[in-house]
C-alpha cells in the first residue's frame, strides 16, 4: 500500500529565505505527483503537477522536482514571503485511483 | 476556472441526527471524492465515485454513505451523526484522465454535539 511521508511536519523561516519541502513515497510505480497548498480552515489549491515522465515543474517562485526511482519529490520556494505561510501537501497517483496524501508541512514565513 | 462548491462552510448538528453534505462541481468531471481532515491524521478518503450512480469505499467508509444521482452532484450522508464525526469535510473532483488535476471545494467544518 502506497504511503506518503512529508518531513518536516512544521517549518519556520525568515522572510526572503529559499526553502525546500520534502516528500517521499514508498511505491515508485506512480503516475504523477501533485503539490497542494492549504490555508487555515480552507480547501486545497493545486500548485504543481508532475507526470512520472517529468523531472520537474515550475510555476513562478515554485519549483517541484521528482525522482521516481528513489521515491522522492521536493518543493523549492524561492525568496519566501509571509503570504507563503500555509500547509503544503504532496499527493501521488498510481493511475486512475484516488490520490494518496502526505500529512503536510506547515510553513510559517516570519516578516 | 473549475469550481467545486460545498453547501455549508460550518454546520452544527446533534448526536443521532441525519446529516447531508452536498458537493457540486461545474466542470463535467467524472470523478468525485469525499475526504475528512483531522489534526495529526491528515486527509482520509471516505468515498469516491467514478460515474453517476457509482460509488466506491475509501479508507474510512464506516458511518457514512454517499449518493450520486447526477454527474455534477455528490452527497455525503451521515446516517446517525456521532461526536467522533466532528471534522473538516472536503469534497474534490477530477476529470477522467489519470493526468488530470484534482480540484477541492472550500470544506465544511462539521461539529456534532
Amino acid at each position: 500500500k502506497q504511503e506518503v511521508t512529508q518531513i518536516p511536519a512544521a517549518l519556520s523561516v525568515p522572510e526572503g529565505e529559499n526553502l525546500v519541502l520534502n516528500c517521499s513515497f514508498t511505491d515508485s510505480a506512480i503516475y504523477n505527483l501533485q503539490w497542494f497548498r492549504q490555508d487555515p480552515g480552507k480547501g486545497l489549491t493545486s500548485l504543481l503537477l508532475i507526470q512520472s515522465s517529468q523531472r520537474e515543474q515550475t510555476s513562478g517562485r515554485l519549483n517541484a522536482s521528482l525522482d521516481k526511482s528513489s521515491g522522492r519529490s521536493t518543493l523549492y520556494i524561492a525568496a519566501s514571503q509571509p503570504g507563503d505561510s500555509a500547509t503544503y501537501l504532496c499527493a501521488v497517483s498510481s493511475g486512475n485511483t484516488p490520490l494518496v496524501f502526505g500529512k503536510g508541512t506547515r510553513l510559517s514565513v516570519i516578516a | 476556472d473549475v469550481k467545486v462548491t460545498q453547501s455549508s462552510r460550518y454546520l452544527v448538528k446533534r448526536t443521532g441526527e441525519k446529516v447531508f453534505l452536498e458537493c457540486v462541481q461545474d466542470m463535467d468531471h467524472e470523478n468525485m471524492f469525499w475526504y475528512r481532515q483531522d489534526p495529526g491524521l491528515g486527509l482520509r478518503l471516505i468515498y469516491f465515485s467514478y460515474d453517476v450512480k457509482m460509488k466506491e469505499k475509501g479508507d474510512i467508509p464506516e458511518g457514512y454513505s454517499v449518493s450520486r444521482e447526477k454527474k455534477e452532484r455528490f452527497s455525503l450522508i451521515l446516517e446517525s451523526a456521532s461526536t467522533n464525526q466532528t471534522s473538516m469535510y472536503l469534497c474534490a473532483s477530477k476529470a477522467g484522465g489519470a493526468a488530470d488535476t484534482q480540484y477541492f471545494g472550500p470544506g465544511t467544518r462539521l461539529t456534532v454535539l
